[in-house]
């Protein structure tokens, strides 16, 4: 199998605070994660790449100070959103790719972020 | 850049018939993959379905086919038996065959209502 999961599965913080998010590949190593927004009755947008050990890549439009990547190990990635605001509230998805020669994403259940 | 789109916002099906949704993309490139996801109300995004471009021959997963046109830069999706449990946002996504282009594109979704 090809398990994501991402933790909390939502989160309710003040205006100001920082918030971080899990995903984790439970059964396999993610050389590749990828971090989604995803509004009401939208599609899936993409923030940025993360590869194990180095730098992620954001998309245009994407502030990399406001939404922090880390990807410490194979298996674990971190999304922090930093000095979280009302509008940051969203739903946040992320996907994890296998090695080289994978071509499919598996997602987690995602994360809902209410910033009061 | 590539684009995807899907013409149907929303579509409904009675209970064991069967349903086509649509998809077009842009793209200049000659080798790519292409897949359909399903997100239930639940908005775990599950794959339902890949296509490699190259591949001539459609693919098919149990009730689920494809309709792979690359000259006409379709890909639309069949569902046959639809089930209560098909109900869902359905995204049909584009992604770059080209090394370390990981990234997936998404259309804007349709929303399937599958009607007891």
């Amino acid at each position: 199998g090809a398990v994501v999961s991402q933790h909390p599965s939502w989160v309710i913080c003040k205006s100001g605070t920082s918030v971080k998010i899990e995903c984790r590949s439970l059964d396999f190593q993610a050389t590749t994660m990828f971090w989604y927004r995803q509004f009401p009755k939208q599609s899936l947008m993409l923030m940025a790449t993360s590869n194990e050990g180095s730098k992620a890549t954001y998309e245009q439009g994407v502030e990399k100070d406001k939404f922090l990547i880390n990807h410490a190990s194979l298996t674990l990635s971190t999304l922090t959103v930093t000095s979280a605001h009302p509008e940051d509230s969203s739903f946040y998805i992320c996907s994890a790719k296998k090695g080289l020669g994978s071509e499919t994403q598996y997602f987690g259940p995602g994360t809902r972020l209410l910033v009061l | 850049a590539q684009t995807v789109t899907q013409s149907q916002p929303e579509m409904s099906v009675q209970e064991a018939e069967t349903v086509t949704l649509s998809c077009t993309y842009d793209t200049s490139e000659n080798n790519y993959y292409l897949f359909w996801y399903k997100q239930p109300p639940s908005r775990q995004m599950i794959l339902v379905i890949r296509q490699e471009a190259y591949k001539q021959q459609n693919a098919t997963e149990n009730r689920f086919s494809v309709n792979f046109q690359k000259a006409a830069k379709s890909f639309s999706l069949k569902i046959s038996d639809s089930q209560l449990g098909d109900t869902a946002m359905y995204f049909c996504a584009f992604r770059s065959s080209g090394a370390g282009s990981y990234q997936l594109t998404f259309g804007k979704g349709t929303k399937l209502s599958v009607i007891p």
